[in-house]
């Protein structure tokens, strides 16, 4: 079967990094998603990585390995705003996202 | 500004009621999608379009339907609405759906529904 598996929550201090990781079992696999989603808002887009290796996106970075069916999202110099919760998606065969249940991610000043 | 509307923001409606949720993008995207999202589970796809006049049956089909008659509208109707389809439905659409691509989807703001 398919499946996506991620923490179901994460605390961490403001100012500080934070690394949220998600493994992953697809049919195929075309790529994998993070989705950043606020509290009672909808999931917006944050990277998207089908290659072997780290993208960086400014606070945000995305890693993936597909031999390994793994993949972490890197939030650096976290802020408040950043409070909300991070979904990991892969794509399979057919190019249906499979989701996670997401992972809340809690910032402490 | 481009995107994706949805209506109702909220709805309480009662067992047994018939209910259309509306979707409207005005990205000429080509494919289009429904999803629900329960606490403590992922996203799930209820039903997709990958383009105009197309339709198909994701994960979570049963007791919905939908049509897709253009390109810019694909409404969720539920026929007889039971208290398990209490949830958030969030409307979707991608520019490419199962032709490829990276598909990035955008989420529309979301529908509160309440079937009591």
């Amino acid at each position: 079967g398919q499946n996506i598996d991620q923490p179901t929550e994460m605390t961490a201090t403001e100012g500080a990094i934070v690394q949220i990781n998600c493994t992953y079992q697809t049919s195929g696999f075309n790529g994998l998603f993070w989705y950043q989603q606020h509290a009672g808002e909808a999931p917006t887009f944050l990277s998207y990585n089908v290659l072997d290796g780290l993208e960086e996106k400014g606070r945000f970075s995305s890693f993936l390995s597909r031999s390994k069916g793994y993949s972490y999202l890197l939030l650096k110099e976290l802020q408040m705003k950043d409070s909300a919760s991070y979904l990991c998606a892969g794509l399979d065969s057919n190019y249906q996202l499979i989701w996670g249940a997401g992972t809340k991610l809690i910032i402490k000043p | 500004i481009a995107g994706i509307t949805q209506a109702p923001t909220s709805q309480i409606l009662a067992a047994g009621r018939r209910m259309t949720l509306r979707c409207t993008q005005d990205m000429r995207h080509n494919a289009m999608y429904w999803y629900r999202q329960d606490l403590g589970l992922g996203l799930r796809l209820i039903h997709y379009s990958n383009t105009a006049g197309t339709t198909g049956k994701g994960e979570v089909p049963d007791g919905y339907s939908v049509s897709r008659a253009n390109t810019d509208d694909f409404p969720l109707t539920l026929a007889s609405a039971v208290p398990s389809q209490t949830s958030v439905y969030f409307c979707a659409s991608s520019e490419f759906g199962n032709s490829g691509g990276t598909d990035t989807q955008y989420f529309g703001p979301g529908t509160r529904l309440t079937v009591l």
